[in-house]
């Protein structure tokens, strides 16, 4: 099962930041939080990862509570692009190998 | 550097047939993933290859295979179709030189199988 919970759908004005909330309650020390997110019909794209520290990238920002058991991704300047179902992921490590887990996202609509 | 491609992109096969689906990782990825995405069970694990080995598999029937070549390029085949394995079929890469932080991997655009 996931290891995560998020909210199953958000609403996003077209210019306005886009904040999805992730919760990770029983995270591990040693795991990292991905998101990745899928447009329709595509394979799920990349966006960022963390393991404690706020990070950044050309495409989003992540803000990890400092008891890393939630998390917020968030799209500065939404676009109609960026609808999309978001996934936020919490790495699984077993010693035979490592996979994703993805749960069910959040769908987030961006409207003009 | 071109991404994961897939191939065949669609595919439509009757319930008992076997099937074949391939997977180019971008150049220089030595590990392979496949994913099975339904509407019900959304996005779920099916194995991963890396240096032709199976490192990790999910929880699928013995039906579901995969084998990784030399060139990393990899295959999955199902056998005995069923009417649920119609499904959008993803392959994954990464560098993967070994089980280490971070963990990003690279989607392909998948593989729409219809089973009929």
């Amino acid at each position: 099962d996931a290891k995560t919970t998020q909210p199953p759908s958000m609403d996003c004005a077209e210019g306005r930041a886009a904040n999805l909330p992730c919760n990770h309650s029983t995270i591990s020390g040693n795991e990292y939080v991905y998101w990745y997110r899928q447009i329709h019909s595509q394979g799920p794209q990349y966006i960022i990862h963390g393991l404690k520290n706020n990070e950044t990238n050309e495409m989003a920002s992540l803000i990890i509570t400092e008891d890393r058991k939630s998390s917020t991704l968030i799209l500065p300047h939404a676009t109609l692009r960026d609808t999309a179902v978001y996934y936020c992921i919490v790495r699984v490590f077993n010693q035979a190998g490592t996979a994703l887990i993805f749960g069910k996202g959040t769908t987030l609509s961006v409207s003009s | 550097k071109a991404g994961v491609t897939q191939t065949p992109r669609y595919l439509i096969k009757t319930r008992g047939q076997q099937v074949t689906l391939s997977c180019s990782p971008i150049s220089g990825h030595r590990s392979v993933s496949w994913y099975q995405q339904t509407p019900g069970q959304g996005l779920q694990f099916l194995f991963e290859y890396f240096s032709e080995t199976q490192r990790n598999k999910g929880n699928f029937p013995g039906r579901f295979s995969g084998r990784q070549f030399s060139n990393s390029r990899s295959e999955m085949n199902v056998s005995t179709l069923e009417l649920g394995d119609s499904a959008l079929y993803l392959c994954a890469s990464r560098v993967g030189t070994r089980d280490s932080f971070p963990y990003e991997q690279y989607f392909g655009p998948g593989t729409r199988l219809t089973v009929t």
